[in-house]
C-alpha cells in the first residue's frame, strides 16, 4: 500500500540554525500539506501546496518557513532560523484531490535547543 | 477558537464492547468529516470519513454518524479490540480547505 514517507525521523538543531524536513508524498497525489503538533497540543495546519504553489497557509507559517517541490517526488519544509518554540512533530500529508482524505507520514520530531 | 471539539480527553472500554467517541463542531461550512487514529511516535492514520450529505458511513467495525442539526459526529467501534487503543482525532474541512483537528480522545481498550 502506498504511503507518505518523511526524513529524518528526528532532527536536533540549535536555535537560529536552518533545517529542512523532507517528505515523499504518495506518487499520484496532487495536494501536499505540512502540519505540526506541539507536545500535548492538537495537530495544526501550516501550509498546503498544489500545482507548484502555496494554496493556503496559516498564521504559523511566517517568513521563516518555506516549502518547495524540487523534483517530481520530494516535498520539503524549510525553517530558516529555528526558534525554541518550533520544537514539535512535523507531519507531511498528501491527497489525491483536495476535497477528500489526506494521508499522513510518520512525522519528523524537531527539537530546537 | 475551537472549531472542532472533542470534549472527552480519554475513554476506557472493555474488550468486545462498543467504543463511542464524540466530536462537536461549530463551523456550519464544514462539509467533510474524518476520523484519524494515532499511535505514539507515528503519524495520524486515516480511518473513516463522511460527507455532509450523509448521516452514516460504515467500514467494518467502524461506523461514523453525523448529526448536522446538532453539529455532532461520533465514531463507533464494535467490537473494541486492544489494538484499537490509540488517540483518535476528529477532523473537518470545507471544500479544499485544510483539515481542522480536534484535540483528540485517548481510547484504552482493556482486555
Amino acid at each position: 500500500e502506498p504511503e507518505v514517507t518523511q526524513t529524518p525521523s528526528h532532527q536536533v538543531t540549535q536555535m537560529g540554525q536552518e533545517v529542512i524536513l523532507r517528505c515523499v508524498p504518495i506518487s499520484n497525489h496532487l495536494y501536499f500539506y505540512w502540519y505540526r503538533q506541539i507536545l500535548g497540543q492538537k495537530v495544526e495546519f501550516l501550509v498546503s501546496f498544489y500545482n507548484n504553489e502555496i494554496s493556503e497557509k496559516s498564521e504559523i507559517f511566517d517568513d521563516q518557513f518555506s516549502v518547495e517541490r524540487p523534483d517530481g517526488s520530494n516535498f520539503t519544509l524549510k525553517i530558516r532560523s529555528t526558534k525554541l518554540e518550533d520544537s514539535a512533530m512535523y507531519f507531511c500529508a498528501s491527497s489525491s484531490q483536495g476535497i477528500y482524505e489526506q494521508y499522513f507520514g510518520p512525522g519528523t520530531r524537531l527539537t530546537v535547543t | 477558537d475551537q472549531q472542532v471539539k472533542q470534549n472527552s480527553p480519554s475513554l476506557s472500554v472493555q474488550e468486545g464492547r462498543i467504543s463511542i467517541l464524540n466530536c462537536d463542531y461549530t463551523n456550519s461550512m464544514f462539509d467533510y468529516f474524518l476520523w484519524y487514529k494515532k499511535y505514539p511516535a507515528e503519524g495520524p492514520t486515516f480511518l473513516i470519513s463522511i460527507s455532509s450529505i450523509k448521516d452514516k458511513n460504515e467500514d467494518g467495525r467502524f461506523t461514523v454518524f453525523l448529526n448536522k442539526s446538532a453539529k455532532h459526529l461520533s465514531l463507533h467501534i464494535v467490537p473494541s479490540q486492544p489494538g484499537d487503543s490509540a488517540v483518535y482525532f476528529c477532523a473537518a474541512k470545507s471544500g479544499n480547505t485544510p483539515l481542522v483537528f480536534g484535540k483528540g480522545t485517548r481510547l484504552s481498550v482493556i482486555a
